[in-house]
């Protein structure tokens, strides 16, 4: 089936130390998205992707990094710069860059400050 | 970007309908109306999408009003598995960032 999968489920950070979130899509969709939610929030868009090897930022990019160097493939990785990393990251991607496409969404990664 | 806004929380009986409304008054003319559902502790799916004719498909309905200022999310028969926070977002032309809201927390009442 196809889908987008992201791991870990859950993930505990160290203080000061760079995590890596994976997320992986075979549904060769271009654009590529990763949002942050906190308790009782809304989605945050933190950075997206419309094609590989390039990359822009959301609205709370700092603390955080990407790289798209395949199609399918969009890691996030929260870095000790983020002072409040605890929080349920969503990936999504979306087939093409036509506005009319839906999102289709990860399971997403609990990730919390230990 | 284009805004939408939503009441934070309504409740429904089961089985009877459900009228999910979306306020988007600075909405241009070539954005799409999209609304996801996300259960807890999940990631959202897809409901329904429309630019300016209402629309139906097999989850559920989608109302938009004339001057497309606002619209309406209809679940035609509410049951316990609707319960769901339902986001209204705009697709919005020429930029590929999709924003969301903090949506409608949708309480069923057995």
């Amino acid at each position: 089936d196809g889908g987008i999968t992201q791991s870990p489920k859950y993930l505990f950070r160290k203080e000061g130390q760079n995590v890596t979130l994976s997320c992986e899509q075979n549904l060769n969709h271009d654009a590529m998205y990763w949002y942050r939610q906190d308790p009782g929030q809304g989605l945050r868009l933190i950075y997206y992707s419309q094609i590989v090897n390039d990359f822009q930022k959301g609205d709370i990019a700092e603390g955080y990094s990407v790289s798209r160097e395949k199609k399918e493939s969009f890691p996030l990785t929260v870095t000790s710069a983020q002072k409040n990393p605890t929080a349920f990251y969503l990936c999504a991607s979306r087939r093409t860059l036509e506005i009319r496409e839906k999102l289709f969404f990860g399971s997403g990664t609990q990730l919390s400050v230990l | 970007d284009a805004k939408t806004t939503q009441p934070n929380s309504m409740e429904s009986n089961e089985e009877e309908p459900v009228h999910l409304p979306c306020n988007h008054s600075t909405i241009s003319g070539t954005d799409y109306i999209h609304w996801y559902r996300q259960l807890p502790s999940q990631g959202p799916e897809y409901v329904i999408h429309g630019l300016t004719s209402n629309v139906n498909n097999r989850m559920a309905s989608l109302a938009i009003a004339e001057d497309r200022k606002s619209s309406t999310l209809i679940l035609h028969r509410a049951t316990l598995r609707d319960a769901a926070v339902y986001y209204c977002i705009l697709s919005t032309g020429g930029y590929q960032k999709v924003t969301f809201g903090t949506g409608t927390k949708l309480q069923v009442i057995p």
